[in-house]
């Protein structure tokens, strides 16, 4: 039972263009949710990440947007770069009793290749 | 910066075989685990650690044993490898709190035969 879900294994965009990746929860309980950036034979790392008591974050290119009535949240990348191409992951966590711990689920990816 | 540090890179195994994957932070982070990565699957948590002497299970434990004996160190057993615990394996720290971002290593692909 897949909590966290990115149902677009690849996408393909033009250098310059709009990057939009997808991501889908089930479990309302999850408030904090990031998304993760993965190259070839290295180690997934951390992008961007929003708080459920936001709907928007921007940093720099990137813009994460939650619409929690939807339980869906979106990473924008503007424009779109070759360097961008990797694969990204969105994760979720809940929080726990005393804040402790930071249990992250993950969704299974999203292959962006940005074509020059 | 070494950050969190895993070995080996590569590993292979025979069916039955034990081994330990070794997982090192240096950013005296609380907070360590385990994912697993297999192909449509994404990442899935192994088990965790919220801090030494303190560990707990994640959604695929089974086959797998942890202990933290010292903050820095989280090592993964394998007590008897099955081929189906092929995979890329990735060790994980942070600071523990709830919005922490998680930095991994770079992982440790195993292939049992």
């Amino acid at each position: 039972d897949q909590q966290v879900k990115q149902n677009s294994p690849s996408l393909s965009v033009q250098e310059g263009r709009i990057s939009i990746l997808n991501c889908d929860y089930t479990n309302s309980m999850f408030d904090y949710f990031l998304w993760y950036k993965k190259y070839p034979a290295e180690g997934p790392t951390f992008l961007i990440s929003i708080s459920s008591i936001k709907d928007k974050n921007e940093d720099g290119r990137f813009t994460v947007f939650l619409n929690k009535s939807a339980k869906h949240l979106s990473l924008h990348i503007v424009p779109s770069q070759p360097g961008d191409s990797a694969v990204y992951f969105c994760a979720a966590s809940e929080e726990l009793k005393g804040g402790a711990t930071n249990k992250l689920i993950f969704g299974t990816g999203t292959l962006l290749a940005v074509q020059p | 910066n070494a950050g969190v540090t895993q070995t080996p890179k590569f590993q292979v195994l025979k069916t039955g075989q034990s081994m330990t994957l070794q997982c090192a932070q240096d950013m005296n982070h609380e907070y360590m685990s385990w994912y697993r990565q297999d192909p449509g699957m994404g990442l899935r948590l192994i088990h965790y650690s919220v801090g030494a002497g303190i560990t707990d299970q994640g959604e695929v434990p089974n086959g797998y044993n942890v202990s933290r004996s010292t903050t820095e160190d989280f090592p993964l057993r394998l007590l008897s490898a099955a081929p189906s615990q092929t995979s890329v394996y990735f060790c994980a720290s942070s600071r523990g709190q709830h919005n922490s971002p998680l930095h991994f290593g770079n992982g440790t692909r195993l292939t049992v035969t």
